[in-house]
């Protein structure tokens, strides 16, 4: 079965200290890995997507890393800060070259002063 | 995302109900999308569509109608409402493929089904 799956669900950090969230997926073929972030009331907004070839990928202070192979990806999290609190969507399309996706739940960051 | 304009943003309305909900893009994407998200669970595709002239299902249509009046417009339709339709609905819209391009999505629209 195509899954994709989050760890944790919930996480709770103080300001300035690093995370990191884990997602495992079982979609197979597999094309392209995506990280989004969805803020309380907004739409996901994509931060970044990794294709087969790419180890690790770098947004500004999120670093994504992907281990074809086992089937992981992290998203890391550098000196959190207080807008990062959101939740985090892992999301595998289907197979190559195709308009359907498979989300995972989230992970719901909270970040406090 | 503000190229992509979702109304209304909230709805409460009575089991039986026809409720539009409508979405515009100014991204010039082909591709857009309709979606829900139900606490607890992933978003779902609900209706597709590549252009004008081609709507496609997703993995739960039923009980939804979409309709693509031009390429920047895509509405979805609940013919007769039910409670289990309650749920946060995203349009999202694409250029071109989503091979290594990523979706971009409004802001939401939150639907109340009493």
């Amino acid at each position: 079965k195509n899954q994709v799956e989050q760890s944790p669900q919930s996480l709770i950090i103080l300001e300035g200290k690093n995370c990191t969230l884990q997602c495992n997926y079982t979609v197979s073929p597999f094309s392209n890995l995506r990280w989004y972030k969805q803020d309380t009331g907004r739409g996901p907004v994509s931060l970044t997507i990794m294709t087969f070839s790419e180890n690790t990928k770098s947004n500004g202070r999120y670093t994504a890393t992907l281990d074809a192979d086992t089937k992981q990806s992290s998203l890391h999290i550098t000196a959190s800060q207080l807008s990062d609190s959101a939740s985090y969507i892992c999301v595998v399309p289907l197979s190559y070259n195709t308009d359907k996706l498979i989300f995972g739940t989230g992970t719901r960051l909270q970040v406090f002063p | 995302d503000a190229d992509v304009t979702q109304t209304p943003r909230n709805r409460i309305t009575k089991t039986g109900k026809r409720i539009m909900l409508e979405c515009s893009q100014t991204k010039g994407h082909d591709r857009m999308y309709w979606y829900r998200q139900d606490p607890g669970l992933g978003l779902r595709l609900i209706y597709y569509s590549f252009d004008v002239k081609d709507i496609n299902k997703g993995e739960i249509s039923d009980g939804y109608s979409v309709s693509r009046q031009a390429q920047a417009k895509f509405s979805l339709s609940l013919e007769s409402a039910i409670p289990n339709q309650t749920a946060l609905y995203f349009c999202a819209t694409s250029d071109h493929g989503t091979e290594n391009r990523p979706q971009h999505f409004g802001d939401g629209t939150r639907l109340s089904i009493l």
